[in-house]
């Protein structure tokens, strides 16, 4: 099956930039998405990425994608104290239910003053 | 945009009672609707996909007559937890899509805990 796999921990100091890693195995996946968890809340969609693509950049964000080593990777430029909580990356492929995706495991990101 | 709304945001039952959790999207029509649990400090783990209209397909391991899942319509579907106990608290999130390769829009999760 599918496996999605991160790094659990991150911590950075305000003002610097943030590197969320992200690898997974299926090989078919069509979009990669980066979702953001703050305590207690549901899943914000921060960004996603569709396959055949390289990079994204969208305001602080920056998404890259190496499809050869299936690595994905979300940053986060000039980090502050509010991008504190959990990131996941998910991959999806269609399924005859439509798009279904699997989560990682989330990292902890903690920005320190 | 693209807003689910789930209800309740926290729910305390007994053991032995049924919850009702609704998720509703907002401004579109989900054809597709996905379930999912959370453990603490842990990932999202799909319980089933609903589609409108028809039957939820759920995922291995996952009791569909303990967790009964309606889609009775492109706006809401609803998550029943069957007779409850203890290990059935935990935090349940759902999302919804427009299908094909629309990005899932999730709720804010909904707390359960069993006493």
């Amino acid at each position: 099956g599918e496996d999605v796999e991160q790094s659990l921990f991150l911590s950075v100091r305000e003002g610097d930039s943030s590197v969320i890693n992200c690898t997974y195995t299926d090989s078919s996946s069509t979009y990669l998405y980066w979702y953001k968890q703050e305590p207690g809340a549901g899943l914000q969609l921060l960004t996603y990425i569709f396959s055949n693509m390289d990079m994204k950049q969208d305001q602080r964000l920056t998404v890259l994608l190496n499809k050869k080593d299936k690595h994905l990777s979300l940053r986060i430029a000039d980090t502050q104290t509010g991008d504190s909580a959990i990131y996941f990356c998910a991959e999806s492929h269609f399924t005859g239910g439509g798009n279904k995706l699997t989560f990682g495991t989330g990292t902890q990101l903690k920005v320190e003053l | 945009g693209a807003v689910v709304s789930q209800h309740p945001s926290r729910v305390i039952c007994k053991s032995g009672t049924s919850v009702k959790i609704e998720c509703r999207s907002l401004d579109f029509q989900a054809t597709t609707m996905f379930w999912y649990r959370q453990f603490p400090k842990q990932s999202l783990m799909l319980m089933a996909t609903s589609n409108e209209g028809s039957k939820a397909t759920y995922e291995q391991g996952v009791e569909k007559d303990k967790f009964l899942i309606n889609h009775a319509s492109l706006t809401l579907s609803t998550l029943t937890v069957t007779s409850a106990h203890p290990e059935d608290s935990s935090f349940y999130i759902c999302s919804a899509t427009t299908g094909g390769s629309s990005p899932l829009h999730f709720g804010n999760g909904t707390r359960l805990t069993v006493t």
